[in-house]
């Protein structure tokens, strides 16, 4: 069965301090991992969609990388307004009784950054 | 440009009592989803629309009921409202299989 995993849950970190997360998949045939990150209170954002191992995307302070088992979002000397819940979605081959075009969610990091 | 637009924003409902959701996309999107979004369990998708007229479901329909009468709405319904239903409730679409589904602001439901 499709899955993704999303670590950590939470992260804190300072204005500054560089760090990544991690989203971990295992899907029957992978037609896409997407990035999208979620205020409180708002819908989700889109952010980046990465189709094949190696292939990397860029936004500002954020970079979305992607290996065969797990995709990486970094975050590059963040600012407060980078704090938000960031979710990893993946869409896959597999057959779901008629839901092919099926996006898996992760649970998301809920990231929050102080000045 | 509004994209996906859901109403209402939120609502409080008795045990079962009744109500629709109404989500519509000005995007000219084929797929339409319902998705409802509880702590700890990510987003799950309810029902989704490959096309107008066309319904199918997803991960949790139980005690759901979805129409697409017209290309650009897509609405959800609950019959009898029962408090597992309580809630953040998402819309989106995508034009295709491949790309990104843009998403609603979202409605907040709780049933009592």
């Amino acid at each position: 069965e499709d899955q993704v995993t999303q670590s950590p849950e939470a992260l804190r970190l300072q204005e500054g301090e560089s760090s990544s997360l991690n989203c971990s998949y295992t899907v029957s045939g992978l037609r896409g991992l997407f990035w999208y990150r979620q205020d409180p209170g708002k819908g989700p954002e889109f952010l980046f969609t990465l189709y094949s191992a190696g292939e990397e995307k860029e936004k500002e302070r954020l970079k979305a990388t992607l290996t065969k088992k797990e995709s990486f979002l970094h975050i590059t000397a963040p600012k407060p307004e980078d704090s938000a819940t960031y979710l990893c979605a993946v869409r896959s081959n597999m057959n779901y009784g008629g839901a092919t075009n099926k996006l898996i969610f992760g649970t998301g990091t809920l990231l929050a950054v102080q000045p | 440009n509004a994209g996906v637009t859901q109403t209402p924003k939120f609502r409080v409902l008795k045990t079962g009592q009744s109500m629709t959701l109404l989500c519509a996309q000005d995007m000219n999107h084929e797929y339409m989803y319902w998705y409802r979004q509880d702590p700890g369990m990510g987003l799950r998708l309810i029902h989704y629309s490959v096309g107008e007229g066309t319904t199918a479901k997803g991960e949790v329909p139980d005690g759901y009921n979805v129409s697409r009468l017209k290309k650009q709405n897509f609405l959800l319904g609950l019959e009898s409202a029962a408090p597992s239903q309580t809630s953040v409730y998402f819309c989106a679409s995508s034009m295709g299989t491949r790309g990104q589904a843009f998403f609603g602001q979202g409605t907040r439901l709780t049933v009592v």
